[in-house]
């Protein structure tokens, strides 16, 4: 397992299209999570999961905004009628679910949307 | 609500020269602090957290409650040293969601 992948590494879509990106954790990962990282920020928290059930979504950005982990392995995270404001590098970590275990971060899929 | 602050964006330093770079964070509980770093085009990584107590690649921070720091400090920067760093903070009871400053672009000049 070479850690955490996100696919596609790049998007550039036209504003008004829907995207939607995939995250696959460590294997015995049993924690995933959504950040969205915009230029000269920090990355900022969306939603996560523990095992298939997604404990929190609060955060995600607007209802345009949603994610899937159907069986608790991959993970999608779907952007509907995108806006120039949703251009943003998107991450995805995972992690173990016993206290403050690292989270492990993936490459990131940067999302231009003209 | 948690808040992380990094009041550098960009901190220059000569090779060899001391280096401590500021967070600050605002919560009214007991949250785990982190130190994430990304070299450039790498993934984000840990460097350290505060239970771990640990200096990795010559770091340490000390969580310091009375002031709600988590400075990171190195005596003497290498070049190697240059990335961002993001202190972030996270506790239990939100599933360790982590909340990020806005990092600090560390340059070690040679």
């Amino acid at each position: 397992d070479t850690g955490v992948s996100q696919d596609p590494r790049h998007k550039i879509t036209k504003r008004g299209q829907n995207v939607t990106f995939r995250c696959d954790p460590i294997s015995e990962h049993n924690r995933l999570y959504w950040y969205r990282q915009t230029l000269g920020q920090g990355p900022e928290f969306l939603t996560y999961f523990q095992n298939e059930a997604q404990l929190e979504k609060s955060r995600l950005l607007s209802d345009r905004f949603s994610a899937e982990r159907p069986k608790g392995s991959f993970s999608t995270l779907e952007i509907q009628r995108t806006e120039q404001g949703d251009s943003a590098m998107y991450l995805c970590a995972s992690s173990l679910a016993w206290g403050a275990e690292t989270q492990y971060f993936g490459p990131g899929t940067r999302l231009l949307v003209l | 609500a948690q808040r992380v602050t990094q009041p550098e964006k960009l901190l220059s330093v000569f090779k060899g020269a001391p280096v401590e770079l500021k967070c600050n964070y605002s919560y009214s509980g007991s949250p785990e602090l982190f130190w994430y770093v990304q070299y450039s085009r790498q993934r984000l990584q840990l460097l350290l957290r505060h239970i771990s107590r640990e200096s990795i690649k010559g770091f340490t921070a000390d969580l310091n409650k009375g002031e709600t720091s988590f400075h990171l400090k190195k005596p003497f920067a290498q070049e190697e040293d240059s990335a961002m760093y993001y202190c972030a903070l996270s506790y239990s009871n939100a599933g360790n969601m982590l909340t990020f400053g806005g990092g600090t672009r560390l340059m070690v000049k040679p």
